[in-house]
């Protein structure tokens, strides 16, 4: 099954609001994740990332969130922008040494934003 | 510009047929990637290296094959064995393996159809 999946797959937000995007994984043996962000007909593109001995990390418009307890990570985009609307995938990727190097991606959430 | 270079953009395979999608980045990156993404779905590792010369199956690497004889360089070929080869194929590369070797970046995709 999947190790890293995203509670909704389409969100819906108004031009200006933040946007609030959730991914729930559960593999422990993970400690760095990645949000990407994909428009249509286009690789993946990076945003933000996050090791897991830290709890917040902030960027440009982009902040996220890693509850490690819970197993959850978020990415909120704040002011969202209609250039914002795409598919957001989180990814993790194991320690150095640990299986496969590759990411493991969830479905993604497709992003749209209301004039 | 540094970056991921996916060529072509779009190919068509014939019944029987073997095809050799590229990827070519001057990132001066170590380890390389490839991904597959069906409709709606997160991205599958199909195969990646971590240095010139050597490379490891991912989790559907059957009916697949690569090479890596150059650092630049990293194609993917897709046999007449791979019975369900349509699909967007996804190159990727980072510094190095593991969390350490930071995020991975992407080219922009070959997307793969039967005729």
């Amino acid at each position: 099954g999947e190790s890293v999946g995203l509670h909704l797959p389409t969100l819906s937000v108004q031009e200006g609001d933040n946007s609030i995007i959730n991914c729930a994984y559960s593999n422990s043996a993970s400690d760095y994740f990645i949000w990407y962000k994909q428009e249509s007909g286009k690789g993946p593109q990076f945003i933000i990332d996050i090791r897991s001995n830290m709890d917040k990390r902030q960027g440009q418009r982009v902040t996220v969130l890693l509850n490690k307890t819970v197993k959850h990570l978020s990415l909120q985009i704040a002011a969202t922008q209609p250039g914002d609307s795409a598919v957001y995938f989180c990814a993790e990727r194991p320690l150095l040494g640990g299986g496969a190097d590759g990411l493991t991606f969830g479905k993604g959430t497709h992003l749209i934003i209301q004039p | 510009d540094g970056g991921i270079t996916q060529s072509p953009k779009y190919l068509f395979r014939k019944e029987g047929q073997n095809v050799t999608l590229s990827c070519e980045q001057n990132l001066n990156h170590d380890a390389m990637y490839w991904y597959r993404q069906d409709p709606g779905q997160g991205l599958r590792l199909i195969y990646y290296s971590q240095i010139v010369n050597d490379f490891q199956k991912g989790d559907i690497a059957e009916g697949y094959s690569v090479s890596r004889e150059k650092k630049e360089s990293f194609p993917l070929t897709v046999t007449s064995a791979q019975k369900n080869p349509t699909a967007f194929y996804l190159c990727a590369s980072s510094k190095g393996q593991g969390a350490a070797g930071g995020p991975q970046h992407f080219g922009d995709g070959t997307r793969l159809s039967i005729l």
